[in-house]
């Protein structure tokens, strides 16, 4: 049971689509994370939605916009990604924005820029 | 499907105490990789430390060592002469070496108490 639904779950794309990752949660919760996990580091928090609102984002290159349109769903859009943006994306929910709140992840997106 | 299961919600430590986090996994698979994250107030992930199964020899990391019982399918953290900055939330999570499919627990916040 993860109670967090991404989709797709593998991505492939060329540097100049557009395409979009989503993350859905049935849990209830009010704050929902986008991670990425590259081989060149280790897991990178890139934002957060806290009721809707996107309270961090950390120095996350405008080619990477995201979307919470209610608490149960973040988007991630994508356009004119580099090669170095191939990695795992994880999406994550929590009750709230409180930092020490347990997150329940969902199984990542595998995204390959071609 | 495997799943991680940290059974600690919340632990508090006095400062220089050694303190053990315990996380259980489930699989099939024979080789895979297990990893400690630690996310502290600025959120942003760390790596802690990182787990070959194949390798018998339990990795450590300065303070930090685990615990790995392969056929208990356990893998404790222990944090050595802890210190404040080691307040954090602590995530045990588990990767087949195939599938880059990261799977994490829940998570255990830790307060280290001067």
């Amino acid at each position: 049971e993860t109670g967090v639904t991404q989709t797709p779950r593998h991505l492939v794309m060329g540097m100049t689509n557009k395409k979009s990752l989503k993350c859905e949660q049935h849990l209830g919760h009010n704050a929902m994370y986008w991670y990425k996990q590259s081989a060149k580091k280790p897991l990178e928090l890139m934002f957060v939605y806290n009721f809707k609102e996107q309270t961090e984002n950390n120095s996350v290159p405008s080619r990477f916009s995201p979307e919470c349109p209610n608490s149960s769903h973040l988007f991630l859009h994508l356009h004119t990604l580099q090669p170095e943006d191939s990695a795992l994306y994880l999406c994550a929910s929590s009750q709230d924005g409180q930092i020490n709140q347990p997150q329940h992840f969902g199984d990542g997106t595998r995204l390959s820029i071609l | 499907a495997q799943t991680v299961t940290q059974s600690q919600p919340e632990m508090s430590v006095q400062e220089a105490e050694t303190v053990t986090l315990s996380c259980t996994y489930d699989t099939s698979e024979n080789n895979y990789y297990l990893f400690w994250y630690k996310q502290p107030p600025s959120r942003q992930m760390i790596l802690v430390i990182r787990q070959e199964a194949y390798k018998q020899q339990n990795a450590t990391e300065n303070r930090f060592s685990v615990n790995f019982q392969k056929a208990a399918k356990s893998f404790s953290l222990k944090i050595s002469d802890s210190q404040l900055g080691d307040t954090a939330m602590y995530f045990c999570a588990f990767m087949k070496l195939r599938d880059d499919k990261i799977i994490f627990g829940k998570g255990t916040r830790l307060h280290i108490l001067p």
